[in-house]
Order: C-alpha cells, then structure tokens, then sequence
C-alpha cells in the first residue's frame, strides 16, 4: 500500500545545530508539504512543493528549507535550530487531481 | 494567520450522542476540508465539501457549508468512544493557487462511554 512516512519520529537537538526531517511518500504525488502543528496555532504551512525542482516558501518559512531532487521525497532542514522551533513537524502529499492531503506520523522536534 | 476557526475549543459528549463542531472563515474559497487527528498522529481526511456544495454526507458524518456565513458545520450521529480525537477544518481559496491549504486550530471531541 501506498503511505507516507517521516524520520525521525522523536529529535532532541542543541540550539544552533543544524537538522534535517526527512519525508518519503510513495502515493507518487506531485505536491508535498511541510506543517508544524503547535498548541493555539493548529497547522501552520513551512514549504511546499509542486514537483521536482520546485520549492515555495509557506506562512513561517524563515529558518526552514527544502529540496525536492525528485518525487518521493522532501527533506526539511533547519540551518541552525533555535528554540522556538521547537514542534511537531508534518509532512502531506497530494495529488494535483485531488484535493485531499495525506500525513505522515510526524515528527517531534525538541531545541533546547 | 489563521483562514479557520473552529467552535467549541473543546467538546465532552457521550456515546451515542451527536457532536457538532462548527468553522468559521474569512475568504473566499474553492472548498473546505475536514480532517480527524488522533492524539500522537497524523491528520487524516474525513471529506470535503465544494463551494457550490450546500451539504454532504459520508457515514456518519454531515458537513454543511454556508458561503453567505463563510461557516461550515462538521456533525458526527451517534458517537462512539473512537470518534475521540481532533478535529479541523481546512479551506483551499481562490487566493492561494496550487493546493495549498490553510488549517483552524481545531476542535478536541471527547466521548465518554
């Protein structure tokens, strides 16, 4: 069956190191995105990708980017992690067809 | 900034009643999106419902869309102990190209047995 998955699922990292979320779907999908869900904020949209090659910057994408080599997968970096980055990180994917997104489990994110 | 928000906050019901959650928005939008999230996993796809769509069911679920109000409701009949979990709305607008979407805070359901 066709999923989405992420990795890692948990990170604990120090300030200023820089970390990369890695998202790998397998539904062939030519979008994917990139969200981090924080308490009063629901999901907020970091970067998002319409196909290979191409990478858009969302709603709170300073400090975040991404690369898209080809289809499967979209890795998130963090140049230099700060503490406010601290979250939980979604990865989705859709079809241009359909509007529908599908998660991945996501990922945990800590910067102390 | 925020496109949804959903009402109540926080709902507590029991095992057989119907849950209402409502979602307000500001734009205009092509669709809107409900999605579930059990605690400690990913969002998952309930239905969606177009702008020239009025109601739509699926199962269990009833969504309503009220583009006069920019307000959707998301009603759940005869809840059950698994039907705990969040639950969000999303729009897609005109403004916003491709398939981006833009989430609400969310509504926390809890059935109680």
């Amino acid at each position: 069956d066709a999923e989405i998955t992420q990795s890692p699922r948990h990170k604990i990292t120090e300030t200023g190191r820089q970390v990369t979320l890695a998202c790998h779907q397998t539904w062939n999908h030519n979008n994917m995105f990139w969200y981090r869900q924080d308490l009063g904020h629901g999901l907020r949209l970091i970067h998002y990708s319409y196909g290979v090659q191409d990478t858009n910057k969302g709603e709170v994408s300073d400090g975040y980017s991404v690369s898209r080599s080809n289809t499967e997968d979209l890795p998130l970096t963090l140049e230099s992690a700060a503490s406010s980055q601290t979250s939980v990180y979604f990865c989705a994917s859709s079809s241009s067809r359909l509007n529908e997104q599908f998660f991945g489990p996501g990922t945990r994110l800590t910067v102390l | 900034s925020q496109q949804g928000e959903e009402d109540p906050q926080a709902l507590s019901i029991q095992e057989g009643e119907n849950a209402t959650m409502n979602c307000s928005y500001k734009t205009s939008i092509n669709n809107l999106q409900w999605y579930r999230q059990n605690s400690g996993r990913g969002l998952v796809h309930l239905i969606l419902i177009r702008s020239n769509e009025r109601e739509k069911h699926s199962g269990r679920l009833r969504v309503t869309l009220d583009t006069s109000k920019k307000s959707s409701s998301l009603l759940i009949t005869a809840s059950r102990a698994a039907d705990t979990a969040s639950y969000f709305c999303a729009t897609r607008s005109f403004t916003g190209g491709g398939n981006k979407l833009t989430f609400g805070t969310g509504t926390q359901l809890k059935v109680e047995l």
